[in-house]
């Protein structure tokens, strides 16, 4: 069945440090690629998408690029900030007949310390 | 332009009880989906609907039922609840089906369900 599987946390860094957190899935089919992230208390907030192979989502200084060939749509921000920690989902979405759902991977929480 | 909401943002109900939780679709999406998130981990799929009619199911036992409403808010009712029905349940709304393509889905805030 479809997949994500993403790298655990928490992920702890220092303020302009680099933020890489590994994505990838199993899927039948051509799924579409998305970066979610949820902040403490809330709902999930769309961060980024890629619908094609090859294609690079990004926002808010955030990348992920789909990359069919290994199966991945890591993300990453080049220099973080307090206000990013979070927790990051990555999710499939994929249309068939029993309907368009998406398929999330654990999570990772990522902490920023100043 | 308003976005998904959910009522209510927190209940507390006891083990075999029933529970009904709305949301209101964002403006101009007729696709509502339902998500079940358990403490630390991902969302898992419950059920979507389009156009009032259940349009594919998750895992998760009959137990689980919905509606959407010609508005295309919609309802998820539980009945018999057991302890491990204690989750965040998210509601998100989307676009009608594009070019063949998964469409994005946009979250409510959530409700917060306790079970004791």
């Amino acid at each position: 069945g479809d997949s994500v599987t993403q790298m655990e946390g928490p992920v702890t860094l220092s303020e302009e440090a680099f933020l890489t957190i590994n994505c990838t899935y199993t899927a039948t089919g051509y799924p579409s690629l998305f970066w979610y992230v949820q902040y403490p208390g809330e709902g999930l907030q769309l961060l980024l998408k890629a619908t094609k192979a090859d294609d690079k989502g990004s926002n808010k200084g955030f990348e992920a690029t789909y990359r069919k060939e290994t199966t991945s749509f890591h993300l990453e921000k080049g220099s973080v900030q307090v206000s990013d920690s979070a927790v990051y989902f990555c999710a499939l979405g994929l249309l068939k007949a029993a309907g368009n759902k998406l398929t999330f991977g654990g999570g990772t929480r990522v902490l920023v310390k100043p | 332009e308003t976005g998904v909401t959910q009522s209510p943002t927190h209940l507390i109900k006891t083990r075999g009880q029933q529970v009904t939780l709305r949301c209101s679709s964002q403006s101009g999406h007729n696709t509502v989906s339902w998500y079940q998130q358990a403490l630390g981990q991902g969302p898992q799929f419950i059920f979507q609907y389009y156009r009032e009619e259940e349009n594919g199911r998750g895992n998760f036992p009959p137990r689980f039922s919905g509606l959407q409403f010609p508005n295309y808010s919609s309802e998820l009712n539980v009945n018999a609840l057991e302890l491990d029905d204690s989750a965040l349940y998210l509601c998100a709304s989307s676009p009608p089906p594009g070019q063949g393509r998964s469409e994005t889905q946009y979250f409510g805030p959530g409700t917060r369900l306790l079970v004791l």
